[in-house]
């Protein structure tokens, strides 16, 4: 089992819907958990963090974190073709600042 | 606003040449990270630094090689390019952990490197 799992997608949603990007880890004693966003032939760049239980809202952005369920999640509100690009969840692992990247899930926004 | 340079965007090199790759960060961090990124593989860690003149293994540490001699300055070292090295190189910098906060990775613009 991969220690941090994303569907490879491509996930396609119309322009204004709501997309939703899924992330599952397997370590149980991890504490802090990014969102990372990554356009073709960029670097990954951060969009959001989550520490704890709950949702945390960033304008369009919303990160949903389940401890219990080891579940992480994005959701985009209003989709714009500009947030076509790979979402990158990132798991801060049992290694004190070390990151566990998931391999991305590919947004696709069609106007 | 943090920033993480690295020093080529993009490289060509042949077999068995030795290769550096710097990366310069202005934010005063502590960590300082290298991955590669391969497509269907995603990111994978090859060494991280806590301080000055330390370093850690990452996941794919074999056939690189890293340099901390200040704390700005993260260097990765390929002693003998090959070609199965080609892919695209990141470094990253972030504070060391204080609680569960401030300890995120910031990311270099890449460096994308063929091995001929």
């Amino acid at each position: 089992q991969k220690e941090v799992e994303q569907n490879s997608g491509p996930l396609s949603v119309p322009e204004g819907a709501i997309a939703s990007l899924n992330c599952t880890y397997s370590d149980r004693g991890s504490q802090s958990f990014f969102w990372y966003r990554q356009y073709s032939g960029k670097s990954p760049e951060l969009i959001m963090s989550i520490y704890s239980n709950g949702d945390k809202e960033d304008g369009r952005f919303t990160a949903q974190l389940n401890k219990a369920s080891q579940y992480v999640s994005l959701l985009i509100r209003d989709s714009q073709p500009s947030d076509s690009a790979t979402y990158l969840c990132a798991v801060m692992g049992m290694i004190a600042d070390k990151l566990i990247f998931g391999t991305g899930t590919r947004l696709q926004v069609f106007p | 606003d943090v920033k993480v340079t690295q020093s080529s965007r993009y490289l060509v090199k042949r077999t068995g040449e030795k290769v550096f790759l710097e990366c310069v960060q202005d934010m005063d961090h502590e960590n300082m990270f290298w991955y590669r990124q391969d497509p269907g593989l995603g990111l994978r860690l090859i060494y991280f630094s806590y301080d000055v003149k330390m370093k850690e293994k990452g996941d794919i540490p074999e056939g690189y090689s890293v340099s901390r001699e200040k704390k700005e300055r993260f260097s990765l070292i390929l002693e003998s390019a090959s070609t199965n090295q080609t892919s695209m190189y990141l470094c990253a910098s972030s504070f060391r952990l204080a609680g569960e906060r401030d300890n995120e990775q910031f990311f270099g613009p890449g460096t994308r490197l063929t091995v001929l």
